[in-house]
């Protein structure tokens, strides 16, 4: 089994800030690993993810996020945020030997971005 | 772009009546997945269906619910009888192999 744990559930940041949103998980299997957004009122759209390959995954819009193994966490962050990046970010696991992609959810972190 | 569309946005039903979500997954995808997000709470997997039968589903998805795809492009989830409880966003997803599930807008049900 998988859990998915994300430390913040807020996380307010004034624009043009830093921000990193932390995730961490616990596997007895190898998985790949993802970050979802969902916009307000709206549904879940994959933001980047990391299936193998180099560490470090980047998005269109300006995040990355680092693939660790031994600390099994998957941060992701962006150098200078905007107001719409107001948004709910999800990190998501699911195991590699698995046919199909069941994916098991951290709880979410909101992002509030003030101008 | 392709994407997964389900019907209706929101649905309202009274406590004991059966509802059924629909959805319409991206057409060359294999695999069909039923999410649910109570509200303040986790996205929770209910079910994964590929090749016409369920492969994989969680302690959540009981006797009260089932899924089917009637016609090669439709999707559904059918709960039996609604209980209060059942009350939350109902997300499809769909992929094709490993690597990024697209999830639909959502239904939101509420049972009252």
């Amino acid at each position: 089994a998988q859990s998915v744990t994300q430390l913040d559930s807020q996380v307010p940041v004034f624009e043009e800030a830093p921000v990193e949103l932390r995730c961490n998980y616990s596997s007895s299997v190898s998985v790949y690993l993802f970050w979802y957004v969902q916009y307000p009122n709206q549904g879940l759209q994959l933001l980047l993810k990391y299936l193998s390959g180099s560490t470090l995954v980047e998005s269109i819009n300006g995040f990355e996020a680092e693939f660790n193994k031994s600390q099994t966490s998957f941060h992701l962050r962006k150098p200078s945020v905007h107001i719409s990046d107001t948004a709910e970010y999800f990190c998501a696991v699911s195991p590699t030997e698995a046919a199909g992609n069941k994916l098991t959810f951290g709880g979410g972190t909101r992002v509030l971005v003030k101008p | 772009e392709p994407e997964v569309t389900q019907t209706p946005s929101h649905q309202v039903t009274q406590m004991g009546q059966e509802v059924i979500l629909r959805c319409v997954p991206i057409s060359n995808h294999l695999y069909f997945y039923w999410y649910r997000q109570i509200l303040g709470q986790k996205v929770e997997f209910l079910v994964s269906f590929y090749n016409n039968e369920i492969s994989e589903k969680s302690e959540i998805f009981d006797d009260q619910f089932s899924v089917e795809r009637p016609d090669g492009s439709n999707f559904t989830l059918k709960i039996r009888s609604t209980k209060l409880e059942d009350s939350a966003m109902y997300f499809c997803a769909s992929s094709r192999d490993i690597g990024e599930a697209f999830f639909g807008q959502g239904t939101r049900l509420t049972v009252v």
